[in-house]
């Protein structure tokens, strides 16, 4: 089983749909959560990060954690064509970067 | 705002060439890394990089690699004798400290780097 498990899509959707974007990951030592956005040629660039079971939210982003399932979100509200990227989950440790884990990324296209 | 720059931003060589790749970090950062993007696949870590030293690698980060500080500013990756499985995008990123996960990675926009 892989570390990260993340549906790489491809997902089109709707200008203002809500989307729901998922990762699995089977390692319990994975404490800190993170969701990247990489638009195409860019580096992944940090959108939100949380430690702790339940919801975080900002703006039209929530994202959600759910330790005892291992299973974690990203939650775009009233989506739009500029949310158009590589959503990326990624996860680590507690007490160092060095063994941060990406997901494969989802693709994601809001069609106007 | 702040960027890390990787130059070039597209690189092709030769099989069996070397390449050095090279990274400008934010200025007050402390701690480097580089990432892999094979097309298609994760982003996957290679190594760290702290105090002018290597703090952790992977298994990818075997003997044809080598990371180098060579003076304030720069932040190089050398790969020895490309192999054709070589061919990434490869990332830069840097940030201020380790830890905390308010240290989050800032990311350069990339090499690419075609073997042939």
């Amino acid at each position: 089983q892989k570390e990260v498990e993340q549906d790489p899509g491809p997902l089109s959707v709707p200008e203002g749909a809500i989307v729901s974007l998922n990762c699995t990951y089977s390692n319990s030592a994975f404490q800190y959560f993170m969701w990247y956005r990489q638009y195409s040629r860019k580096g992944p660039e940090l959108l939100m990060y949380t430690y702790s079971s339940g919801n975080k939210e900002d703006g039209r982003f929530t994202a959600q954690v759910d330790k005892s399932s291992k299973y974690i979100s990203l939650f775009i509200r009233d989506s739009q064509p500029s949310d158009s990227a590589t959503y990326l989950c990624a996860m680590r440790g507690r007490y160092n970067n060095n063994d941060m884990r990406f997901g494969a990324g989802t693709r994601l296209t809001v069609k106007p | 705002e702040p960027e890390v720059t990787q130059t070039p931003s597209h690189q092709v060589t030769q099989m069996g060439q070397e390449v050095i790749l090279r990274c400008v970090p934010i200025s007050n950062h402390l701690y480097f890394y580089w990432y892999r993007q094979i097309l298609g696949q994760k982003v996957e870590f290679l190594v760290s990089f702290y105090n002018n030293e290597i703090s952790e690698k992977s298994e990818i980060f075997d003997d044809q690699f080598s990371v180098e500080r060579p003076d304030g500013s720069n932040f190089t990756l050398k790969i020895r004798s490309t192999k054709l499985e070589d061919s990434a995008m490869y990332f830069c990123a840097s940030s201020t400290g380790t830890g905390s996960i308010s240290y989050g990675y800032t990311f350069g926009s990339g090499t690419r780097l075609t073997v042939v």
